[in-house]
C-alpha cells in the first residue's frame, strides 16, 4: 500500500473555527490532491498540487486553502469551518509518467461542523 | 475530459464473474480509460488502464471496443469482498503538464450476491 497518512481521521467541530487536515506521504510523489465526498455528489477535487509551493484549484474550491512546504506534506485549511463543509476528505498522491495516471488515496478524514 | 455513463447499480452472484459496462463516446484519441473501485468508508483503490487494446492484471481485465466508445470491466470470479462502488473515468495522459487529478462520477454500485 502506498504510504500515505491522513491526520486526523475523524473531527468535530463548530462553526467559525479554523480547521486544518494535513495529508503525509512516504513515497516522495510529485503529486497530491484533496477530494472530498459527499453522498449524492461522489468524489469533488478541492485543491490540487504539482510541487513544493505549487498548488491549484480544483472543482469546489471556495473556502479552502492549501499549502505544501515540503515534497511529503499537503495541508487543508478550512479558515472559518462552515456546516457545508461537513464531508469525508480524501488525500491523493501520484507520480506523474507518461503512460499511467494512478492516484493512491489516503483512508479519509471525516470532519463534522455543527 | 470526455464524459462516462455507468448503470446505477448492479447485483452478481458470488463466484460468477462480473462484468461492468461503461460508455465514454466523446472519448478522445489520447484519452485512457481508468477503473477505480471505492469499498465502503475505504479510500478509492485503482484497479486497472488502458488506451485501447485489452487489459489485464491480477484484479480484473479491461476490455475496450474497437471504436473505444464503451469499455467493460470484468472481475472474473467475483468474491463478497469486491461488493463496492466502481468508477470508470476517461483522462488524457499527463505526460509533459500538470496533472489535475481524476474527475470522479457516480459510479456503479456493485453488489455481490452470496
Amino acid at each position: 500500500d502506498a504510504g500515505i497518512t491522513q491526520s486526523p481521521r475523524h473531527k468535530v467541530t463548530e462553526t467559525g473555527t479554523p480547521v486544518t487536515l494535513r495529508c503525509h506521504q512516504t513515497e516522495n510523489h510529485r503529486y497530491m490532491y484533496w477530494y472530498r465526498q459527499d453522498p449524492g455528489h461522489g468524489l469533488r477535487l478541492i485543491h490540487y498540487s504539482y510541487g513544493v509551493k505549487d498548488t491549484d484549484k480544483g472543482e469546489v474550491s471556495d473556502g479552502y486553502s492549501v499549502s505544501r512546504s515540503k515534497t511529503e506534506d499537503f495541508l487543508l485549511t478550512l479558515e472559518s469551518a462552515t456546516s457545508s463543509q461537513t464531508s469525508v476528505y480524501f488525500c491523493a498522491i501520484s507520480e506523474v509518467r507518461a503512460d499511467t495516471g494512478e492516484l493512491f488515496f489516503g483512508e479519509g478524514s471525516r470532519l463534522t461542523v455543527l | 475530459d470526455a464524459k462516462t455513463t455507468q448503470p446505477t447499480s448492479m447485483d452478481c452472484a458470488e463466484g460468477r464473474a462480473a462484468n461492468l459496462p461503461c460508455n465514454h463516446s466523446t472519448i478522445s484519441g489520447n484519452e485512457y480509460v481508468y477503473w477505480y473501485r471505492q469499498i465502503h468508508s475505504q479510500g478509492p483503490q485503482y484497479i486497472i488502464h488502458g488506451l485501447k487494446n485489452n487489459e489485464t492484471n491480477e484484479m480484473a481485465s479491461l476490455i475496450i471496443t474497437e471504436d473505444r466508445k464503451s469499455s467493460t470491466l470484468i472481475l472474473p470470479h467475483a468474491t463478497l469482498r469486491d461488493t463496492a462502488v466502481y468508477y470508470c473515468i476517461v483522462r488524457a495522459t499527463y505526460s509533459g503538464g500538470g496533472a489535475d487529478g481524476l474527475t470522479f462520477g457516480k459510479g456503479t454500485h456493485l453488489i455481490i450476491q452470496p
